[in-house]
């Protein structure tokens, strides 16, 4: 089955600084990678995704690459602000998000003002 | 729109009896997945549904559990006997096969079985 691994599992940054959070997957068959955003005491909410036919997209202060031959993706998070202090997990999928989410193991993310 | 409603929010029972958590997909979605969340094993999917048929129940841990879907708009993960093990957060999502495929989850249900 797939495997997934995410780095770091913490990480602080300044605010307004930039942030860099990377997984692998093991399972060439993979084709959806979203990354989920989790506040406390609430559920996983997707913040951006990507599809293997894509190589990154960008949505405002967000961008996600993703390199299928090294089987590997990233979250970058520019200008960091307080809000963005919780913990980030990337997934993988073999069909889109419509069959199971393979997770990694998530990455607390403390922007320090 | 009200999102994925899972219930109740937090459950306190003692080893040895049946636990029932209860979920609410977003209206139209015809996808319905059961997680786990523990600081051990992080997010572990159990169990998912399509059009109310389970598809993929590896992720179940032993025969203590079940899941079932009776209808597009309810669904309840069951756990009989439950044991101080299974202390988790549960949460279900739901998305749209052949549109947004998007899992959107719900708020979960903090389970602590003494």
């Amino acid at each position: 089955g797939e495997n997934v691994e995410q780095h770091p599992s913490t990480l602080s940054v300044q605010e307004g600084d930039s942030a860099v959070i990377k997984c692998t997957y093991s399972d060439s068959a993979s084709n959806y990678f979203p990354w989920y955003k989790q506040e406390l005491g609430k559920g996983p909410q997707l913040i951006i995704d990507i599809r293997s036919n894509v190589g990154e997209k960008k949505d405002q202060r967000i961008a996600v690459t993703l390199n299928k031959t090294a089987k590997h993706f990233s979250l970058h998070i520019t200008e960091t602000q307080p809000e963005d202090s919780a913990v980030y997990f990337c997934a993988a999928s073999p069909n889109f998000g419509n069959e199971k989410l393979t997770f990694g193991t998530g990455t607390r993310l403390t922007i320090i003002p | 729109d009200a999102g994925v409603i899972q219930s109740p929010r937090h459950e306190v029972t003692e080893m040895g009896q049946e636990v029932t958590l209860r979920c609410k997909p977003i209206s139209g979605h015809n996808s319905l997945f059961w997680y786990r969340q523990t600081m051990m094993r992080g997010l572990e999917l159990l169990i998912y549904f399509n059009n109310n048929v389970p598809i993929d129940d590896s992720g179940m841990p032993e025969d203590r559990f079940s899941a079932k879907m009776p209808n597009a708009s309810f669904s309840t993960l069951k756990i009989q006997p439950s044991e101080p093990r299974d202390s988790a957060v549960y949460f279900c999502a739901s998305s749209f096969r052949r549109g947004e495929e998007t899992q959107y989850f719900g708020p979960g249900t903090r389970l602590l079985v003494l």
